[in-house]
């Protein structure tokens, strides 16, 4: 089976510090793993997927399969990142995706 | 291009009636998908769909049924709603090597 936690339900911290949102997953085979991102009033949009090994607006990802982990990183917030955060895996028929509980970042000014 | 289209954006239901929320998609994907999303749970998948013709129960059927009428449309129906159904639907679609595209949301509200 398959299963992503994401142990922080909300994250608070201010404009210009690091951030890290946490992601661990458990999965017997390779998996593929995403953040996607949830802004107010908006779709859930991809934000990254590791097999990328890009950055979008300042945030990276590195899996890390000996941590079972995929965490979100970000070197300095900004107020615009406030969203809901989620972490993903890809396994199984069709694609199927699972996700994590879900972690809200809000950036204070 | 639309990409994925959820309507309606906004229901109330009254416990026991049913409706049908819609989802279709111009991307041309094989697989689609219906989450419903709740305060701490995150998104849990209800059905899916992986090809035309094909459905598979996800991780919280019970409640629902889904009907893949043509590549283009997959749609989630609830017989008799209850209130633990209320909830925001996502529907989203993927396909090849893109990510997952998810529609607007259906915010449902039984009561």
């Amino acid at each position: 089976a398959q299963r992503v936690t994401q142990p922080e339900k909300l994250l608070s911290v201010f404009k210009g510090a690091p951030v890290e949102l946490k992601c661990n997953y458990s999965y017997s085979g390779s998996p593929e793993l995403f953040w996607y991102v949830q802004y107010s009033r908006q779709r859930l949009q991809l934000l990254l997927r590791h097999i990328s090994r890009e950055s979008i607006k300042g945030f990276t990802a590195d899996l890390n399969k000996g941590e079972t982990s995929f965490h979100l990183k970000k070197p300095f917030a900004q107020e615009e990142d406030s969203a809901m955060y989620y972490c993903a895996l890809s396994g199984g028929a069709g694609n199927m995706l699972t996700f994590g509980g879900g972690t809200r970042l809000m950036v204070k000014p | 291009n639309a990409g994925v289209t959820q309507t309606p954006k906004f229901q109330v239901l009254k416990t026991g009636q049913s409706m049908t929320l819609q989802c279709a998609q111009d991307m041309n994907h094989n697989s689609m998908y219906w989450y419903r999303q709740d305060p701490g749970m995150g998104l849990r998948l209800i059905y899916y769909s992986a090809s035309e013709g094909t459905t598979d129960k996800g991780e919280v059927p019970n409640g629902y049924n889904v009907s893949r009428l043509n590549k283009r449309e997959f749609s989630l129906r609830l017989e008799s709603a209850a209130p633990s159904q209320t909830s925001v639907y996502f529907c989203a679609s993927i396909g090849g090597n893109s990510p997952l595209h998810f529609g607007n949301g259906t915010r449902l509200t039984v009561t």
